[in-house]
């Protein structure tokens, strides 16, 4: 049974470049979140996604970032115009349904894909 | 803005040594609290999630315990080896079923 798997695990770009992050969650998933990590910081939260649907957008920058998990392939989290500040690490991570009211479930998270922006 | 406080930030001890650390959260709309182990290179692993106040989880040499009322949860390690250096996450909701607050993390480091 695969794990979360993200590609790539690192991606080079220039500023003004789009960069297109993906994650495709483990088997039985149908909920995938998107963190960023930023040198010398913790795990910020950026958006929660269900198939076809964001829960949660809360964390994400209100412009040049967007997410997306559709009904077949991986969830992508997408980068237009990127900038210096842009660099970390995005970690994406898949759970089960946490039902109505359950918290309980826990993450899985992928390896992550660090961003360089030149 | 939830926060989530870990400390200390880092850790250094000896091979054998029992050693604990601290996560905060604020006591109001508490929902679940998270740890996870994050070794370097390697993707976060959940150890344990916690919801009642007074629960008590164990993992082998590592147990956690949570008290909501007053906003703390204590992660042990009992007898510490190398392969237990890594990064000890906690994490709490934010509120919304998606929105999953970590802290800094501990980090910790075990010397043989």
């Amino acid at each position: 049974n695969a794990g979360v798997m993200q590609n790539p695990r690192h991606l080079v770009r220039r500023r003004g470049q789009e960069a297109r992050l993906r994650c495709s969650p483990m088997k039985g998933h149908s909920h995938v979140y998107w963190y960023r990590q930023l040198p010398e910081e913790g795990l910020k939260f950026m958006v929660y996604l269900q198939k076809e649907n964001i829960i949660d957008e809360s964390g994400m920058p209100k412009e040049r970032f967007s997410a997306e998990f559709p009904k077949e392939g991986p969830s992508i989290l997408r980068i237009q115009q990127v900038v210096r500040g842009d660099s970390a690490a995005y970690f994406c991570a898949s759970s089960r349904n946490p039902g109505q009211g359950d918290l309980a479930e826990k993450l899985f998270f992928g390896s992550g894909t660090q961003l360089s922006v030149l | 803005i939830l926060n989530v406080e870990q400390s200390p930030q880092s850790l250094h001890v000896q091979e054998g040594d029992s050693t604990n650390f601290t996560c905060s959260f604020p006591s109001s709309n508490f929902y679940a609290l998270h740890w996870y182990r994050w070794e370097t290179a390697k993707s976060p692993e959940a150890l344990f999630v916690m919801t009642l106040n007074g629960d008590e989880k164990k993992k082998g040499r590592i147990s956690a315990t949570l008290n909501t009322k007053e906003g703390y949860s204590y992660l042990y390690i009992k007898g510490s080896q190398p392969e237990d250096s890594a990064t000890y996450l906690c994490a709490v909701y934010g509120g919304s079923q998606g929105n999953l607050i970590f802290g800094k993390g501990t980090k910790l480091s075990v010397k043989p």
